[in-house]
C-alpha cells in the first residue's frame, strides 16, 4: 500500500540555522508533491508545490527538492526563526483525477531563540 | 469571508448520536474535499466533490459517514451513530479549479469531534 514517512521525532534547532525536513514515500508515483504548514488548532496552509519533472523549487527562505528515483523530498528553511515553529506536512498527489492528497504524518519543528 | 469556514469548531457527542459538520468553501471554488485528522497524524482523505457531484468517496470509513453538497457550494459531512473511533478533527478544503489536483488546497480550521 502507499506509504509516506516524515521524521517522526520533533526537530529542534537554533534560530538562524537551516532546518531540513524529510519526506519519503513508497508504492506511489506522484505527479507532484506539496508542503503545508499546520499550527495547533488550525488547518494546514499551503507553502510550496513541486512537480515530478522539477528538481528544486524556491520561495523566499524555503527550498524544496524532489528526487523521484530516491522517492524523497527535502524541505529546507534557511535562516530559521522562532515564528517558523510549527508542524510541516508533505502531501502527494496526481495519481488520480480527483486531486485528493495523501499526507504524511507531519514533522514538528521547534526553533529556539 | 475570505477563507474556508467550518462549523461548529468543537462538537461533543455521546456514542450513538448523529452529528452534522458544515463547510463553507471559498466562493466560486469548484472542488471541495473532506479529510479526517487523528491526533498526531496527517489528514486522511475522506471524499471529494466537483461542484455538486461527489466524484470520490473512497476514503469514507464506513456507511455511517455521508457527505453532500447539493448546490455546489456549502457541504455537510454527516456521521450517524457515532463511535469513539470517530473522534478526530474533520477538515474541509476547497480549490478554485479542477485540474487533477495541481491546485493549492485551502483548508478550513476544522471541526474537532469528541465522542464520549
Amino acid at each position: 500500500s502507499q506509504k509516506i514517512e516524515q521524521n517522526s521525532e520533533a526537530l529542534n534547532i537554533q534560530e538562524g540555522k537551516t532546518a531540513t525536513l524529510t519526506c519519503n514515500y513508497t508504492n506511489y508515483s506522484p505527479a507532484y508533491l506539496q508542503w503545508y504548514r499546520q499550527d495547533p488548532g488550525r488547518g494546514p496552509v499551503f507553502l510550496l508545490l513541486i512537480r515530478e519533472n522539477e528538481k528544486e523549487k524556491r520561495k523566499e527562505r524555503l527550498k524544496v527538492t524532489f528526487d523521484t528515483t530516491l522517492k524523497q523530498s527535502l524541505f529546507h528553511i534557511t535562516a530559521s526563526q522562532p515564528a517558523d515553529s510549527a508542524t510541516y506536512l508533505c502531501a502527494l498527489g496526481g495519481s488520480s483525477n480527483t486531486g485528493k492528497l495523501i499526507f504524511g504524518q507531519g514533522t514538528t519543528l521547534q526553533v529556539k531563540p | 469571508g475570505a477563507g474556508v469556514s467550518q462549523s461548529p469548531r468543537y462538537k461533543v457527542a455521546k456514542r450513538g448520536q448523529d452529528v452534522a459538520l458544515r463547510c463553507d468553501p471559498i466562493s466560486g471554488h469548484v472542488s471541495l474535499f473532506w479529510y479526517q485528522q487523528a491526533l498526531g497524524q496527517g489528514p486522511e482523505f475522506l471524499t471529494y466533490f466537483q461542484n455538486e457531484a461527489q466524484l470520490d468517496k473512497s476514503g469514507l470509513p464506513s456507511d455511517r459517514f455521508f457527505a453532500e453538497r447539493p448546490e455546489g457550494s456549502v457541504s455537510t459531512l454527516k456521521i450517524q451513530r457515532t463511535q469513539q473511533e470517530d473522534s478526530a478533527v474533520y477538515l474541509c478544503a476547497s480549490t478554485l479549479m479542477d485540474r487533477g489536483g495541481k491546485d493549492t488546497q485551502y483548508f478550513g480550521p476544522g471541526t474537532r469531534l469528541t465522542v464520549l
